[in-house]
């Protein structure tokens, strides 16, 4: 079954820096990558996504690469606001599957 | 709001006792899953039904779980003779299915058995 692996686990930035986390996954017939983020206590949200037919996608502050040749993607975040602070999960599923697999998560805490 | 809604938020059960924890997806979602998320782990994936179908679940899953969607909207997951392993956050979320369409995740049932 599918894979997926994220680093780092923890990252602090100082606000205004930029913030990348990046994930692998292990089945090459993966082709859509969400990316969720949980605040503390809260449900997991949707904050962006990408589909195997594009190699980046971008809304505001936030963009996500992938490579499909190197079974990677990545979650970039510019401009970070103390709001950021949160848990980020990667996950990679394929059409016919019903599932996502998860990354174990990269805590972000942006420092005012 | 009209989001998926879990019940109950939160169940305390002594070891060896049975719990039952509900789920309400979004109306129009033909698709409903359910996670379960333990501290400092990305959710792992428990099963899914497609409307009323159950046509996934995890080979990590005992047969002490179970979990039904009877009439292709709520859903129940049951878990018989609790463990301590067994404490964790249990997500449900929904989809309104087709190719790759992202999750909706409820609040979660936070299980402590003790």
């Amino acid at each position: 079954g599918e894979n997926v692996e994220q680093h780092p686990s923890t990252l602090s930035v100082q606000e205004g820096d930029s913030a990348v986390i990046k994930c692998t996954y292990s089945d090459s017939a993966s082709n859509y990558f969400p990316w969720y983020k949980q605040e503390l206590g809260k449900r997991p949200q949707l904050i962006i996504d990408i589909r195997s037919n594009v190699g980046e996608k971008k809304d505001q502050r936030i963009a996500v690469t992938l490579n499909k040749t190197a079974k990677h993607f990545s979650l970039h975040i510019t401009e970070t606001q103390p709001e950021d602070s949160a848990v980020y999960f990667c996950a990679a599923s394929w059409t016919n599957a019903g599932k996502s697999t998860f990354g174990d998560g990269t805590t972000l805490t942006v420092k005012p | 709001d009209t989001g998926v809604s879990q019940d109950p938020r939160h169940k305390i059960t002594k070891r060896g006792q049975n719990v039952t924890f509900r789920c309400d997806p979004i109306s129009e979602h033909n698709r409903l899953y359910w996670y379960r998320q333990t501290l400092g782990q990305g959710p792992e994936f428990l099963t899914y039904f497609q409307n009323e179908a159950q046509l996934e679940k995890s080979r990590l899953l005992s047969d002490r779980f179970s979990a039904e969607r009877p009439k292709g909207s709520f859903s129940t997951l049951e878990i018989q003779r609790t463990e301590q392993g067994d404490s964790a956050m249990y997500l449900c979320a929904s989809s309104p299915g087709g190719a790759n369409s992202p999750l909706h995740f409820g609040n979660g049932t936070r299980l402590t058995v003790t």
